[in-house]
């Protein structure tokens, strides 16, 4: 069974720093593509940024490009998200994804996610 | 940066009811969509992909339709569990983007 279970969230001040994990099973991880993906309170899904499964091949949405990195540990089968130079606006459920297949960004699993609030 | 526009935005039915839920691209995205079925507290489920394709699991209750810029999700006979928030997705280009969901609440 895919599982994905992510962890780190928690409160921070504006212009802090957090790392996120999603830890991964149920799958050959390193064969797939990750993403992290984002639920504001009261508001829609957006995506955030997405990774190879190798790890050499990412992309970032604008909002968080320069402030955010994704990597992963093939070896330890998890997924991360550092987030640096946070804003209120970045508060939210943050729940990282599996692409599906291996052509296109949809995702076939997702993690029930964990809150990052950005306040002082 | 593509666009996504679902509406409406809320619909009220009742068990039963067949529904039709829209989603529109601000430019051709050809059957580059996905929909998703969400509910509070839980993780997004995978419903529909290449704009009409089931994901494995799926009720054949659901079906999608449309290319271009025009899709639609349709739920033919609407069950108890279907009550949720619903999400179209394109990923034609980056960045991906989502629509702003259409809840389906209990008439």
């Amino acid at each position: 069974e895919v599982q994905l279970v992510e962890s780190g969230g928690g409160l921070v001040q504006p212009g802090g720093s957090l790392r996120l994990s999603c830890a991964a099973s149920g799958f050959t991880f390193s064969s797939y593509a990750m993403s992290w993906l984002r639920q504001a309170p009261g508001r829609g899904l957006e995506w955030v940024s997405s990774l190879t499964g190798p790890g050499d091949g990412t992309m970032y949405a604008d909002s968080v490009k320069g402030r955010f990195t994704i990597s992963r540990d093939n070896s330890k089968n998890t997924l991360f998200l550092q987030l640096s130079s946070l804003r209120a606006e970045d508060t939210a459920v943050y729940s990282c994804a599996r692409r599906y297949g291996s052509s296109h960004y949809y995702f076939d699993y997702w993690g029930q996610g964990t809150l990052v609030t950005v306040s002082s | 940066e593509i666009v996504m526009t679902q509406s409406p935005a809320t619909l009220s039915v009742s068990p039963g009811d067949r529904v039709t839920l829209s989603c529109r691209a601000s430019q051709s995205i050809s059957n580059n969509l996905a929909w998703y079925q969400k509910k509070p507290g839980q993780a997004p489920r995978f419903l529909i992909y290449s704009a009409s394709t089931r994901a494995t699991g799926i009720p054949a209750r659901f079906s999608g339709s449309g290319s271009g810029t025009e899709f639609t999700l349709t739920i033919s006979s609407l069950q108890s569990e279907d009550f949720a928030v619903y999400y179209c997705q394109q990923y034609d280009r980056w960045p991906l983007t989502f629509g702003g969901g259409t809840k389906v609440e209990i008439k």
